[in-house]
Formats: C-alpha cells, sequence, structure tokens
C-alpha cells in the first residue's frame, strides 16, 4: 500500500539547471509534508517541509509546492549544485506530535557538473 | 546543531540470536521513534514512543521486537531470534512537540 509515491527512481540535471523532483500521495489525511535528504551511510536530514494550509514554501534554493487537489507535491532546487547528488525523500504525516511518517521510495539526484 | 546519536553503526549477528540497537535521542525531545530500510527499498515506520510507552506501531513491530527507554538518555531496540531478513539500516528519530523529526545516521545490521 503506497500512500506516498515517488515514481521516477532517478533524475540527472546539469549543475545550475533546475531539479524537480516530484511526489504523490493518496491519503486525505496527510496534512504535513516534508523532504529529506540522504547520503549513503547516514540517515535522512530534513530539507523543508509544508502544511497542508499552504501550497508553497521557500528556503533558499529550496521551495515545495503543494497542491492538494491533485494529491501531488514538488521539491524545486535551483540552481543544482554537484553537492545535491544524494537520494531524496518525500514524506508525509499529520501535524499532531509523535505522528509517524510515511516515505516514498526515494529518488536519486545526480547533478552533473 | 543537537543531533540523535546510534551506536553501533554496524552490527553483525548470527541469525537467531538477539540483537540491541541503542540510541541517545536529542535531550529535550518527548517523541521517539524506530525507522528501518531495508537495502533498495523505503524507510519503513517501525515504532513511535512517548511517556514510557509505545504510541503507536505497525505491522512489522511483532513479537520479535521491543523498545525501551532505560533511562533518561537512551531509547533502545530489542530484535529477538534474529532473522536474515531483519538485515536493514535501522533508524531512530526524536521529535519535539511541535513534530520537528532529526534522525540518527542509522546502524546497519547484518544477520548472516
Amino acid at each position: 500500500d503506497q500512500q506516498v509515491k515517488q515514481n521516477s527512481p532517478s533524475l540527472s540535471v546539469q549543475e545550475g539547471r533546475i531539479s524537480i523532483l516530484n511526489c504523490d500521495y493518496t491519503n486525505s489525511m496527510f496534512d504535513y509534508f516534508l523532504w529529506y535528504k540522504k547520503y549513503p551511510a547516514e540517515g535522512p536530514t530534513f530539507l523543508i517541509s509544508i502544511s497542508s494550509i499552504k501550497d508553497k514554501n521557500e528556503d533558499g534554493r529550496f521551495t515545495v509546492f503543494l497542491n492538494k487537489s491533485a494529491k501531488h507535491l514538488s521539491l524545486h532546487i535551483v540552481p543544482s549544485q554537484p553537492g545535491d547528488s544524494a537520494v531524496y525523500f518525500c514524506a508525509a504525516g499529520d501535524t499532531g506530535a509523535n505522528s509517524k511518517l510515511t516515505f516514498g521510495k526515494g529518488i536519486t539526484l545526480s547533478v552533473r557538473p | 546543531e543537537p543531533e540523535v546519536t546510534q551506536t553501533p553503526s554496524h552490527q553483525v549477528t548470527q541469525m537467531g540470536q538477539e540483537v540491541i540497537l541503542r540510541c541517545v535521542p536529542i535531550s529535550n525531545h518527548l517523541y521517539f521513534y524506530w525507522y528501518r530500510q531495508i537495502l533498495g527499498q523505503k524507510v519503513e515506520f517501525l515504532v513511535s514512543f512517548y511517556n514510557n510507552e509505545i504510541s503507536e506501531k505497525s505491522e512489522i513491530f511483532d513479537d520479535q521486537f521491543s523498545v525501551e527507554r532505560p533511562d533518561g538518555s537512551n531509547f533502545t531496540l530489542k530484535i529477538r531470534s534474529t532473522k536474515l531478513e531483519d538485515s536493514a539500516m535501522y533508524f531512530c528519530a526524536s521529535s519535539d512537540h511541535r513534530g520537528g523529526y532529526t534522525f540518527g545516521s542509522g546502524t546497519r545490521l547484518t544477520v548472516v
């Protein structure tokens, strides 16, 4: 039961260009969404989040867009840098404390110099 | 910056043995979690823990698993009678009342 789906396993972009990572969800109870970045042999590192009352949240080079009607969110990285190369996980939960997170399978981003 | 610490970073155990994975959450966090990631698969929720008891657990978290907060700083995951399919990265996480999660760097468990 894939409640959070990241349908593209990988993405390759040129340094300086925009990276767009997509995520879809099926559970209407989710109202809080997060993006995590993960390097090999490390734990997931929080990048950016958005609650369902917003449709956009921006933090430096990272912007997350949420389309509730389509149950779709995306992470934009601009400009992309080689150091951004990692696995990116979309996760969803509810805004209550002690909420478990449901993760997507992740997407491997490669930024070419 | 506060971090969640997990030990050991890599644990190799024989099938059928018991293992204890250790975590030191961020000191002022009240909610604790274990997740795991089998190689090539997604990160999966195992269990959440608050106020010295399990708040929620997944179908994966059966009687083979248990969690404990033996003192004011450690949070442990015990896996009894390990199986080959328990081989995975196990991540501990903690959060504050606002839900901000911090993950540890994980313990790679290899069951042989």
